[in-house]
């Protein structure tokens, strides 16, 4: 059964960018079965997806963000990982990876991490 | 504001039924995406509670249930009892872009 964790720091400056990483275990983040989401939620409120990654180089962002969001996959550490540049408060958030088996399908995001808070703060 | 609306809180008490609504339209529900629901337990991260519009996964109680029509789906949960009180989202996608979407989410009281 894959399991995930994310892993980063919890405190960011403004302008820096937010490096964060899901290790995956019990699955590979190379198979071409599944897709590997981010997923935030900012404090006290709703989910809001950031992107994918499919077959260890596909990706798709959040149109909102895609000027500052970066997926890749480091198929040798079984981990996929998030970038996002720019950051500035309203980046504060608790950060989720997820899996899901298909997109825009009717497979839902059927394993997430724990998440992790990121604050940014100078 | 979401593309999904869904009510802010519901309330029930146990033993009752509740439904919880998720409204979209033409170019997201209405366009024949799946829709999925989660489920978040206070502190906790989202859970799969029902996927492709009305399937559990395996472990999910069969008191909840999810139905799909037109540019909208409704999720119920019968017999409520107090651990069901959580946070619920929708979630679907988008025709636009097929960009991936939550409603805002709606918060379950259990009296």
């Amino acid at each position: 059964q894959v399991q995930l964790q994310e892993s980063g720091p919890g405190l960011v400056k403004p302008s820096q960018t937010l490096s964060l990483t899901c290790t995956v275990s019990g699955g590979s983040v190379s198979s071409g079965r599944f897709y590997w989401h981010w997923i935030r939620q900012h404090p006290g409120k709703g989910l809001e997806w950031l992107g994918y990654i499919y077959n260890s180089g596909t990706t798709y962002y959040n149109p909102s963000l895609k000027s500052r969001v970066s997926i890749s996959v480091d198929t040798s550490k079984s981990q996929f990982s998030l970038k996002l540049s720019s950051m500035t408060a309203a980046d504060t958030a608790v950060y989720y990876c997820a899996k899901g088996e298909d997109y825009g399908g009717d497979s839902g995001l059927d394993v997430w991490g724990q998440g992790t808070l990121v604050t940014v703060s100078s | 504001q979401s593309m999904l609306t869904q009510p802010p809180s519901v309330a029930g008490a146990p033993g009752q039924r509740v439904t919880i609504s998720c409204t979209g339209g033409s170019s997201n529900i209405g366009a024949g995406y799946g829709v999925h629901w989660y489920q978040q337990l206070p502190g906790t991260a989202p859970k799969l509670l029902i996927y492709g519009n009305s399937r559990r996964p395996s472990g999910v109680p069969d008191r909840f249930s999810a139905s799909k029509s037109g540019t909208s789906a409704s999720l119920a949960i019968t017999g409520l009892q107090p651990e069901d009180e959580a946070d619920y989202y929708c979630q679907s996608y988008d025709s636009a872009l097929i960009d991936m979407i939550f409603g805002g989410g709606t918060k379950l009281t259990v009296l």
